[in-house]
């Protein structure tokens, strides 16, 4: 069963643009983490919070991780036209560090 | 990209033929994973391992097993491929972190195209 489910499923933005996508999940979480797949490649870890963080940033990305509606946001600023991917959130439930759960992604487009 | 490689990283089989994909880590992980990936699903864990001889299903097993003899092997065994297993395939390990709070690290893929 999916357990984050992100938004929107696709974006269209312009270069140098912010993009912010969102993911929701269902169950209590140990943690959440955001990952990039460019066209035909493996996913690539891009930053995880802690169940007991509400923010935090990493270059150009923001996170952000709201427990009590049981949402997170990824912000990209000043978007690069390497930015175009997808993005998915995977969570890592309560007690089970064994493995995490991935939504099913939205897809960035940066329009030149 | 963690030293994981997939092999193979194309290929075509006809319905009913048996497939194995194998999965090669050279950093001595102790948890790998095999996923699938398919438009509007996302990624799927079909099996992971967390130890030599130690696996566990995960959410689409059906239809598929693996094994785990080396830690730096994990092989996925399509015992009788079908077409609803035409797929991308990734292998993943867990690496770094804390308890309780792990990232993984994924293959490059392989195209599996059962006609």
């Amino acid at each position: 069963s999916q357990q984050g489910e992100e938004d929107p499923q696709a974006l269209s933005i312009q270069e140098g643009e912010n993009a912010t996508m969102n993911c929701s999940y269902k169950t209590s979480i140990n943690n959440l983490q955001w990952y990039r797949q460019n066209s035909g490649r493996g996913l690539v870890h891009l930053i995880l919070i802690r169940s007991n963080e509400r923010e935090k940033h990493s270059g150009r990305l923001r996170v952000t991780l709201d427990t009590s509606k049981k949402s997170s946001s990824l912000l990209i600023t000043a978007s690069r036209a390497a930015d175009t991917a997808s993005y998915f959130c995977a969570t890592g439930l309560m007690n089970r560090d064994d493995k995490i759960i991935f939504g099913k992604g939205t897809r960035l487009h940066i329009l030149p | 990209d963690a030293g994981i490689t997939q092999s193979p990283r194309h290929k075509v089989t006809e319905t009913g033929t048996p497939v194995t994909l194998r999965c090669h880590q050279t950093e001595n992980h102790r948890y790998m994973y095999w996923y699938r990936q398919d438009p509007g699903h996302g990624l799927r864990l079909i099996h992971y391992s967390y130890g030599v001889k130690d696996t566990d299903k995960g959410e689409v097993s059906d239809g598929y097993s693996v094994s785990r003899s080396k830690t730096e092997d994990f092989l996925l065994t399509l015992e009788s491929a079908t077409s609803s297993q035409t797929s991308v395939y990734f292998c993943a390990i867990r690496r770094g972190g804390t308890q309780g709070a792990y990232e993984q690290y994924f293959g490059p893929g392989t195209r599996l195209t059962v006609t």
